[in-house]
């Protein structure tokens, strides 16, 4: 298998615009999770999906920010406007389930570092 | 809610010695899972190990060795041996044993090793 797979790795722009970042499970998995890392947050659970339903959202910032999760082997985390405070590292991570084979561990894809200059 | 605290910001090591990181967590749930994740700098998280709390044993995989201490609520990370590759930022995650997928992670310790 491939993991999780993200795009873009790097992702710079302008304050105001649209940044939609991607992100392909491991097939199979049932749970997505986006996770921003920040010097001064750390790591913080933005949202997860159970079965391609959004579970819990508490993390997300603001209305500025939006998940979608059409099918099983996609999910997009949007952010418009972006703000410079936005830069950070969005990680995708999934997660076989509770019911799959132990140690039920969470794989992380390699992070998209996004700049909002 | 979970919470989980690593108290070394940064911590350094001489190649081929033994280092201990720290972590601690608090929790009201009597069964949970406890993780140290390894993220060089290619960004990449990395599991490095996990324990069961309801497993008395302490995790161990080649190098690295927990010390889990569930009434102190206090899971750290020995190395051994360390090697210049193990130089990263080390998070210390928990996540509740069901009913609750997402991991609570702490704010790391940067390890440098030493040649």
């Amino acid at each position: 298998d491939a993991g999780v797979i993200q795009s873009p790795r790097h992702e710079v722009t302008e304050m105001g615009q649209e940044v939609t970042l991607r992100c392909k499970p491991i097939s199979g998995h049932d749970y997505l999770f986006w996770y921003r890392q920040t010097m001064m947050r750390g790591l913080e659970l933005l949202i997860y999906f159970n079965n391609n339903v959004p579970i819990d959202d508490s993390g997300m910032p603001e209305d500025r920010f939006s998940a979608k999760m059409p099918n099983a082997s996609f999910s997009t985390l949007k952010i418009q406007p972006s703000e410079p405070r936005d830069s950070a590292v969005y990680f995708c991570a999934s997660f076989p389930g509770l019911a799959g084979v132990a140690p039920h561990e969470q794989y992380f894809g390699p992070g998209t570092r996004l700049t909002v200059t | 809610a979970q919470t989980v605290t690593q108290s070394q910001p940064e911590m350094s090591v001489q190649e081929a010695e033994t280092v201990t990181l720290s972590c601690t967590y608090d929790t009201s749930e009597s069964d949970y899972y406890l993780f140290w994740y390894k993220q060089p700098p290619s960004r990449q998280m990395i599991l490095v190990i996990r324990q069961e709390a309801y497993k008395q044993q302490n995790a161990t995989e080649n190098r690295f060795s927990v010390n889990f201490q569930k009434a102190a609520k206090s899971f750290s990370l020995k190395i051994s041996d360390s090697q210049l590759g193990d130089a990263a930022m080390y998070f210390c995650a928990y996540r509740g044993f069901s009913g609750s997928e997402k991991l609570v992670f702490g704010k790391g310790t940067k390890l440098t090793v030493n040649p």
